[in-house]
């Protein structure tokens, strides 16, 4: 089960690229990096997923490096209303059961 | 879509009193999921489902919590006799295929036991 660690809290001004790192040593050669974004009172909601290299869609970009024992999200410009606490996930994509959610890092967005 | 939808949104209970939480997933989603939610405990899997059978239930904390899915578009789960400590929001998902697909949560089920 790979273990991640992501820092607890970030904070950010409006207008700024933001990069959140998490650190997943134990990554195994199955396991897909996801990233969900869960606001105050809603369900956690899918940012972006990738398994090496670099991913990006209209919202995020994901870095992994070639050794994946790290990954960094990268929201760029953001707005007050990226305000929200940003999880990331290693897991097998074919084991729902070892798809956990770690404490998530508390972004917060300043004008 | 409409997306996860869960019943009831909010909920006081006092202790001791049976609880049922009701999800209905995406239409042609084939798995649900049972989270629960808390300051001290972050995101806890609870239970999955597949195709209507319940996969792995390893996450359900003890006897007192249960979960069923009669059918392709319903789910409860029932916290009986409810306790404090089972205050939570608790989170219904739904997807298809295989985790690599997105996950879609419902908007929560806030409990409070009291």
């Amino acid at each position: 089960l790979a273990k991640t660690t992501q820092p607890i809290s970030m904070d950010s001004y409006e207008g700024q690229e933001v990069n959140i790192t998490c650190s997943h040593n134990n990554i195994a050669t199955n396991d897909y990096i996801t990233w969900y974004q869960q606001f105050p009172s809603q369900g956690p909601r899918f940012i972006i997923q990738g398994y090496k290299t670099k991913v990006t869609n209209e919202v995020a970009s994901l870095f992994i490096p070639a050794d994946r024992k790290s990954s960094t999200l990268s929201l760029p410009r953001v707005s007050l209303s990226d305000t929200a606490v940003y999880y990331c996930l290693v897991g097998d994509i074919y084991n729902f059961n070892k798809f956990y959610f770690g404490s998530g890092t508390k972004l917060n967005v300043k004008p | 879509d409409a997306g996860v939808i869960q019943s009831p949104r909010h909920e006081v209970t006092e202790m001791g009193q049976e609880v049922t939480l009701r999800c209905k997933p995406i239409s042609g989603h084939d798995y649900l999921f049972w989270y629960r939610q808390t300051m001290m405990r972050g995101l806890e899997l609870l239970i999955y489902f597949n195709n209507n059978v319940p996969i792995d239930d390893s996450g359900m904390p003890e006897d007192r919590f249960s979960a069923k899915m009669p059918n392709a578009s319903f789910s409860t789960l029932k916290i009986q006799p409810s306790e404090p400590r089972d205050s939570a929001v608790y989170f219904c998902a739904s997807t298809y295929g295989t985790a690599g697909n997105t996950i879609y949560f419902g908007e929560g089920s806030w409990l409070t036991v009291v």
